[in-house]
């Protein structure tokens, strides 16, 4: 089956605007994360859902970040008033539940914030 | 504050040899580990995991061991061949709600695998 899909695979914006990252997770998989990885870093936990909710929202860096998952499916990564340092590769996992510790990465989107 | 930490940014292993990747921890609330390949403009992919009530798990070329007194965990790929260059992540997982940590897995820092002809 189709695995976890991210759109755009590059994003490309200026300081101050406004983007959205969509991931699209394996079909049935309940629990969905975002992760950021900078360069030379591991990625970074920000935010999960088990279902429709925010299961647990610690990692994210600050107020201008904001994610969605309306029916429990498709999720959206909001960043508002973008600076160049969130730049970064931004990765969604799923997992089938909260409870599976194995989760499957998408191919990620590429932030660059000029 | 690493919690986890992967000391070597890279490792040359000729072809046919073992490699072997190593993965420290600081938190003694983790139970469950995982370890993930990259290649270049992918998502990471899952290779293997073990829990922390062993302290082997085995799954053809990859073997992980986990010495929970210590606090390390190694793969071990065998034999390497040239398909395994890539970059390798050791990942760690608290118990839900166990506030040991995000509920996410906690990456370390990558360890870039060369394995020469």
């Amino acid at each position: 089956g189709a695995g976890v899909s991210q759109t755009p695979s590059n994003k490309v914006t200026e300081k101050g605007k406004y983007v959205e990252l969509r991931c699209d997770p394996i079909s049935g998989h309940t629990a969905l994360y975002w992760y950021r990885q900078s360069l030379g870093q591991g990625p970074e936990f920000l935010i999960y859902f088990q279902g429709t909710g925010a299961a647990d929202d610690s990692g994210l860096p600050n107020d201008r970040f904001f994610a969605v998952r309306p029916e429990g499916s498709v999720s959206t990564l909001k960043i508002q008033r973008t600076e160049r340092g969130d730049s970064a590769m931004y990765l969604c996992a799923s997992s089938l539940s909260l409870a599976d510790n194995e989760q499957f990465f998408g191919p990620g989107t590429r932030l660059t914030v000029l | 504050d690493q919690q986890v930490k992967q000391n070597s940014p890279s490792l040359s292993v000729q072809e046919g040899r073992i490699s072997i990747l190593n993965c420290d921890y600081t938190n003694s609330m983790f139970d469950y580990f995982l370890w993930y390949k990259k290649y270049p403009a992918e998502g990471p992919t899952f290779l293997i995991s073990i829990s922390s009530i062993k302290d082997k798990n085995e799954d053809g070329r990859f073997t992980v061991f986990l010495n929970k007194s210590a606090k390390h965990l190694s793969l071990h790929i065998v034999p390497s061949q040239p398909g395994d260059s890539a970059v390798y992540f050791c990942a760690a997982r608290a118990p839900m709600y166990s506030g040991g940590g995000a509920d996410g897995l906690t990456f370390g820092k990558g360890t870039h695998l060369i394995i020469q002809p």
